[in-house]
């Protein structure tokens, strides 16, 4: 199967810094990416749809400016943290998808944020 | 509303025990369904989905509209079962997905 990769696994930062996620597609090319937040022993909370080249499109309730996403590229999309609090701090998970089977995601492993 | 519900937060069984992992949705057009599962340390992948009628692992689920609901099931479960299974609805251009059944099967 398709293999996305995140970076980092794991980030440390303190209140009030910026932090960038990094999504990518190792081998094939992702025309839609998604967002995904996880809360402790809760569901995936999708937080914002991206594809290639134009503006995301973010659920109800996800400040845009404060989660600000990127996808450049086919194979790249970044989530940036900005001005990040505490209450930030959980499981942020990349999905990627094609161009035909958009509904068949490949997650990437997750980026475990804590906001000191 | 479009939402998916996976009633149950924890299954256990023992090795060789029937499974049945509940999922009940709502949604207004024709549905699309899947189950995703997560083994422990690992990333969230597809198990199957209900289009193409496949039997994954010995899993299959069927989707019922009359009761809305895509229920997976295993005639025997084995103890490398034991993982998160989240059931999963297609809205326009995206998923929806429960609030996942941890399965754990004792030997």
């Amino acid at each position: 199967g398709a293999v996305v990769s995140q970076h980092p696994s794991r980030v440390i930062c303190k209140s009030g810094t910026s932090v960038k996620i990094e999504c990518r597609s190792l081998d094939f090319q992702a025309t839609t990416m998604f967002w995904y937040r996880q809360f402790p022993k809760k569901s995936l909370m999708l937080m914002a749809t991206s594809n290639e080249g134009s503006k995301a499109t973010y659920e109800q309730g996800v400040e845009k400016d404060k989660f600000l996403i990127n996808h450049a590229s086919l194979t790249l999309s970044t989530l940036t943290v900005t001005s990040a609090h505490p209450e930030d701090s959980s499981f942020y998970i990349c999905s990627a998808s094609g161009r035909e089977d958009w509904y068949e995601q490949f997650f990437g492993p997750g980026t475990r944020l804590t906001v000191l | 509303a479009q939402r998916v519900t996976q009633p149950e937060k924890l299954l256990s069984v023992f090795k060789g025990a029937p499974v049945e992992l509940k999922c009940n949705y709502s949604y207004s057009g024709s549905p699309e369904l899947f189950w995703y599962v997560q083994y422990s340390r690992q990333r969230l992948q597809l198990l199957l989905r209900h289009i193409s009628r496949e039997s994954i692992k010995g899993f299959t689920a069927d989707l019922n509209k009359g009761e809305t609901s895509f229920h997976l099931k295993k005639p025997f479960a084995q103890e490398e079962d034991s993982a998160m299974y989240y059931c999963a609805l297609t809205a326009t251009d995206k998923l929806i997905f429960g609030t996942g059944t941890r399965l754990q099967v004792f030997p």
